[in-house]
């Protein structure tokens, strides 16, 4: 079935630092969805992409929509420790099913 | 407060025997879903329903069952005949209208079988 590449699969970084991570398919998607997920919790959803080129914020975070329709970005700045966790990327591929495909995570690590 | 809600949070069981995960939501929402989530694997759709009565096996409904007699609830059953049934089960909702595709999570229940 479909799948997302979601990279780095980890990052360590020192608290106030920028973050950035992405999400690649090899098809064309028409949603990308970024959510957050604390550990023994389920996904909070962050930030929602529906159009090629969208950049949306939410708090510290942007997201982008990759021109493409390929890929996804998200960005953190100043990152503070309770950022700590792991972030997925999920999309719905055009013309496919309306199931959400999800990458496998990002799991961020913030040193205080 | 609008929200979903899974329980029981923990739930040990006997190989062997099958067990049942609520989820219940007071959004409104159509459709509900039911996703499995392993190390390392991401989140994998188990079953899900757009329509009270119906609903759609997803990528690994083996040993799995659902049921959808109301909007707000869909349990699932974890099978005696699921050959791994150990993981953290999550459940989520959204509209079909509108921002359809936004799916909310419930808070998980991980499933430990003995």
């Amino acid at each position: 079935g479909q799948q997302l590449n979601q990279s780095p699969q980890s990052m360590f970084i020192q608290e106030g630092e920028d973050v950035s991570m992405n999400c690649t398919s090899s098809s064309i998607f028409n949603t990308w969805l970024w959510y957050k997920q604390d550990p023994g919790e389920g996904p909070v959803l962050l930030i929602a992409l529906y159009k090629a080129g969208e950049l949306t914020s939410n708090g510290r975070l942007t997201a982008q929509f990759g021109i493409t329709r390929k890929d996804s970005f998200l960005n953190i700045s100043a990152s503070i420790p309770s950022d700590v966790g792991i972030y997925f990327c999920a999309g719905l591929a055009q013309g496919g099913s309306e199931k959400l495909v999800f990458g496998k995570g990002t799991k961020l690590t913030v040193n205080p | 407060d609008g929200g979903i809600t899974q329980s029981p949070k923990y739930l040990f069981r006997k190989e062997g025997q099958n067990v049942t995960l609520s989820c219940e939501q007071n959004l409104n929402h159509d459709a509900m879903y039911w996703y499995r989530q392993d190390p390392g694997q991401g989140l994998r759709l188990i079953y899900y329903s757009q329509i009270v009565n119906d609903f759609q096996k997803g990528d690994i409904a083996e040993g799995y069952s659902v049921s959808r007699e109301k909007k707000e609830s869909f349990p699932l059953t974890v099978t005696s005949a699921q050959k791994n049934p150990t993981a953290f089960y999550l459940c989520a909702s959204s509209a079909l209208a509108g921002s359809y595709n936004e799916q909310f999570f419930g808070p998980g229940t991980r499933l430990t079988v003995l």
